[in-house]
């Protein structure tokens, strides 16, 4: 039962490209969205969030849409630089103090 | 932020021994998660503590497990008698101190069992 998708499992981009990842979610109660960034053998890092009442937050080279409708939500890295290299996971949750579910991960690399 | 440390960072032990994982946070926080990744799968949720009580728990989280603060500030997760399909990295996470809806992970603690 995978209530976040991340149907691609890699990405590769160029450096100084626009990375696109993508996260669809089934679950219409969730009302929450974030993004991790994951290394090997590290906890997930904290990127950028969005809540169900916006469509899109920016925050520096990272840009969250979320498209409700389509129970759709994206991230967008803009340059794309090497050490964005990274599994980058999708996360839900109803909003609250609730457990965020995740995704399964997106591998970036970005090639110099 | 600054988020929470975990110890140890990485744990080896036999089948049918018991683990406690600990996590450091800030000292006033009161809302914490356990999650694990076992090896090349997603982040899954364990438990949730509020308070000192748990408040919610996952499928996984069955009674090998448990969870305690037992002196106000380290907060202990417990696998009792370990099974090989509890090898996976476990990660602490704590509700963030502005946003409530955003958690910040622990570096995690690597356990193996043998």
């Amino acid at each position: 039962d995978q209530q976040v998708k991340q149907n691609s499992p890699s990405l590769s981009v160029q450096e100084g490209r626009i990375s696109i990842l993508n996260c669809d979610y089934t679950n219409s109660m969730f009302d929450y969205f974030l993004w991790y960034k994951k290394y090997p053998a590290e906890g997930p890092t904290f990127l950028i969030s969005i809540s169900s009442i916006k469509d899109k937050n920016e925050d520096g080279r990272f840009t969250v849409f979320l498209n409700k409708s389509a129970k759709h939500l994206s991230l967008h890295i803009v340059p794309s630089q090497p050490g964005d290299s990274a599994v980058y996971f999708c996360a839900a949750s109803t909003s609250g103090n609730t457990p965020l579910v995740f995704g399964k991960g997106t591998r970036l690399s970005v090639i110099a | 932020e600054p988020e929470v440390t975990q110890t140890p960072s990485h744990q080896v032990t036999q089948m049918g021994q018991e683990v406690i994982l600990r996590c450091v946070p800030i000292s006033n926080h009161l809302y914490f998660y356990w999650y694990r990744q076992i090896l090349g799968q997603k982040v899954e949720f364990l438990v949730s503590f509020y308070n000192n009580e748990i408040s919610e728990k996952s499928e996984i989280f069955d009674d090998q497990f448990s969870v305690e603060r037992p002196d106000g500030s380290n907060f202990t997760l417990k696998i009792r008698s370990t099974k090989l399909e509890d090898s996976a990295m476990y990660f602490c996470a704590r509700t963030g101190l502005a946003n409530y809806n955003e958690q910040f992970f622990g570096p995690g603690t690597r356990l193996t069992v043998l």
